[in-house]
């Protein structure tokens, strides 16, 4: 079965930073991955997802993230971080089945500070 | 942009009392999906739901559980005779046609607390 793990818990970065969030996943092939972000009391909005080809993939709100196959990663990055960033982002990884359930890490809360 | 809504935002039942949770996907979308996520814990596939039948259902989703389109725009979970453990966040979520590639686009979630 698929896994995803988000080994971070909670993250605190200056704002203007640089940010990176890490995600391992586990699938026998190459599953079809998302980056959500979830802000409080709000659902979830797709920051980008990665399918197939070049393996930077660019998002929404300046978010961008890379697959490694040989790290089996989809790490999130973003250059310069706004305070508005602060919320809790989530990887998930999708099955290639016609039905293609989204199994998600735990998440990663991210705190922003001025 | 179109968007999932559901309804309501905040639902409150006591325990052993029965609830539906209101969904409507977007309009063109083809695959409807129910997401928990208890408070500080992770999000959990319950059910997918494609061509009026259920495609997949997790072990979370027992007979307690039943989903239902009963018309062309809603999409209903219903949990009969809740428990304390039925607390949790609930999400819709819908997507294209076609292979697995197309994203989820998720509603804002009920909360459903049983008391």
């Amino acid at each position: 079965a698929q896994s995803v793990t988000q080994p971070d818990i909670h993250i605190t970065v200056s704002e203007g930073a640089s940010l990176e969030l890490r995600c391992n996943y586990s699938y026998g092939a190459t599953p079809y991955l998302f980056w959500y972000v979830q802000s409080p009391g709000q659902g979830l909005q797709l920051l980008l997802k990665y399918f197939s080809g070049d393996t930077l993939v660019q998002g929404i709100k300046g978010f961008e993230a890379e697959f490694k196959r040989s790290q089996s990663s989809f790490n999130l990055r973003k250059p310069s971080v706004h305070w508005s960033d602060a919320a809790e982002y989530f990887c998930a990884v999708g099955l290639t089945g016609t039905a293609s359930k989204l199994t998600f890490g735990t998440g990663t809360r991210l705190q922003v500070t001025l | 942009e179109p968007e999932v809504t559901q309804t309501p935002s905040h639902q409150v039942t006591q325990m052993g009392q029965e609830v539906i949770l209101r969904c409507v996907p977007i309009s063109n979308h083809l695959y409807f999906y129910w997401y928990r996520q208890i408070l500080g814990q992770k999000v959990e596939f319950l059910v997918s739901f494609y061509n009026n039948e259920i495609s997949e259902k997790s072990e979370i989703f027992d007979d307690q559980f039943s989903v239902e389109r009963p018309d062309g725009s809603n999409f209903t979970l219903k949990i009969r005779s809740t428990k304390l453990e039925d607390s949790a966040m609930y999400f819709c979520a819908s997507r294209n046609g076609g292979a697995g590639n197309q994203p989820q686009h998720f509603g804002d979630g009920t909360r459903l607390s049983i008391l």
